[in-house]
């Protein structure tokens, strides 16, 4: 019973590197999304899928790359990662059926860019 | 998307009943309350979900005067294991979530 697995769960990244946090769900959830958790705040979107081949922009994107390609993974890219980009990202999934509409999380990644 | 405000922290002591009241002014007539608990180093996790009146489940209730301008979130007895942030989001079926700072509840022994 995995839910939404995120890896990896911790990452230090160089300024400039580029890197690919992995999010899988094998609840056959159509939609996924990706947030950013920064210290003392909420959770604010970065990008979202409502199924394979869709993406859109959440509130936060600039300096992430999506894709989904499968109905299961929703990788998240950081193209040439910044000290702005440290924060701890979650990864979710729901079926997106109105009322009883449920987020499932993943684990989360932490990530420092140094 | 409806906006909701929420008392930034609470503090309790074990083994009393805690009260966390959500204001969301602008609810449509399609939204929903939904409510979602977050332990340090983990991800959100859905507690509780109503539309109007009240609504009970094993951990919590949910408290929705007819006007549905406000909720309150009821979790009976805490624990210390209770500590927490509890979100509080209006929900519109298909919409993206929108996740406000949240309720930071400490319990004290």
């Amino acid at each position: 019973n995995a839910g939404v697995t995120q890896t990896p769960k911790f990452q230090v990244l160089k300024t400039g590197q580029s890197m690919t946090l992995q999010c899988a769900q094998d609840m056959n959830h159509e939609y996924m999304s990706w947030y950013r958790q920064d210290p003392g705040m909420g959770l604010r979107l970065i990008h979202y899928s409502v199924g394979a081949g869709i993406t859109d922009q959440g509130e936060v994107p600039n300096g992430y790359n999506v894709s989904r390609s499968t109905t299961e993974d929703f990788p998240l890219r950081l193209l040439s990662a910044a000290p702005s980009q440290t924060s701890v990202y979650f990864c979710a999934s729901s079926t997106r059926q109105g009322m009883n509409e449920k987020l499932f999380f993943g684990s989360g990644t932490q990530l420092s860019v140094l | 998307l409806a906006k909701t405000t929420q008392p930034i922290s609470m503090d309790s002591y074990e083994g009393q009943e805690v009260n966390i009241t959500c204001s969301h002014n602008n609810i449509a007539t399609n939204d929903y309350i939904t409510w979602y608990q977050q332990f340090p180093s983990q991800g959100p996790r859905f507690i509780i979900q109503g539309y109007k009146t009240k609504v009970t489940n094993e951990v919590a209730s949910l408290f929705i005067p007819a006007d549905r301008k406000s909720s309150t979130l009821s979790l009976p007895r805490v624990s210390l294991s209770d500590t927490a942030v509890y979100y509080c989001l209006v929900v519109t079926g298909g919409q993206n979530f929108v996740f406000g700072p949240g309720t930071r509840l400490s319990v004290l022994p």
